[in-house]
């Protein structure tokens, strides 16, 4: 049973700059979330997928991030534009339904926008 | 407000004793709550996770639920080094099953020997 894997686990870009990050969630798990995290923070919630729907965003999502998951299997999240506030640890983490909505994390990317 | 608040910390325990971390909350339709355990520049780590009150039991740990008074513990016994870490408080947002869960800040933990 192979945990939650996310990629890359580093990603450094410029100001202005487009990112995509990779998740790919246990693989019998029908939910997907994503998450931010700052240094000295909690997890933030960023948005949710049940199979390939969408089905919630936080007003944290502007409209620079942009989330898919075309086969309801792994998920990718990508920033345009990016700027300096972006730079934090996206986490992501997968459920099953009826599995108590027990989430569980992936190793998260670390971005840093110089 | 915030939805959900834990001490920050540092709580310093010392080798063998028992910690004890809390957390409230404030939305009263949640229904799951969860302790993560993080360790510096890891991803959480589910330790527990509790829906009903009163008391479970993991091994060394302990969690505490109350919903009348909005409140989780966990207690950890026999504290060792290797829990010392930043333990997340997460609580489910509401009556769906798939709600997104809202993190506390996180209690910083050190065990000192």
């Amino acid at each position: 049973d192979t945990g939650v894997s996310q990629d890359p686990r580093h990603k450094i870009t410029k100001r202005g700059q487009n990112v995509t990050f990779r998740c790919d969630p246990i693989s019998e798990h029908n939910r997907l979330y994503w998450y931010r995290q700052t240094l000295g923070q909690g997890p933030e919630f960023l948005t949710y997928f049940q199979n390939e729907a969408q089905l919630e965003k936080s007003r944290l999502l502007s409209d620079r991030f942009s989330a898919e998951r075309p086969k309801g299997s792994f998920s990718t999240l990508e920033i345009q534009r990016t700027e300096q506030g972006d730079s934090a640890m996206y986490l992501c983490a997968s459920s099953s339904q009826g599995g108590g909505e027990t989430q569980y994390f992936g190793p998260g990317t670390r971005l840093l926008v110089l | 407000q915030k939805e959900v608040e834990q001490n920050s910390g540092p709580l310093s325990v010392p080798e063998g004793a028992i910690a004890s971390l809390n957390c409230t909350y404030s939305d009263r339709g949640s229904q799951s709550f969860f302790w993560y355990r993080q360790y510096s520049g890891k991803s959480p780590e589910l330790i527990m996770s509790i829906y009903s009150n009163g008391d479970k039991e993991d091994g060394r740990f302990t969690a505490q639920l109350n919903k009348a008074s909005q409140y989780v513990s966990l207690l950890i016994r026999d504290s060792q080094p290797s829990d010392s870490a930043t333990y997340l408080c997460a609580v489910n947002s509401g009556y769906s099953s798939a709600s997104k869960i809202i993190f506390g800040s996180g209690t910083r933990l050190s065990i000192r020997p």
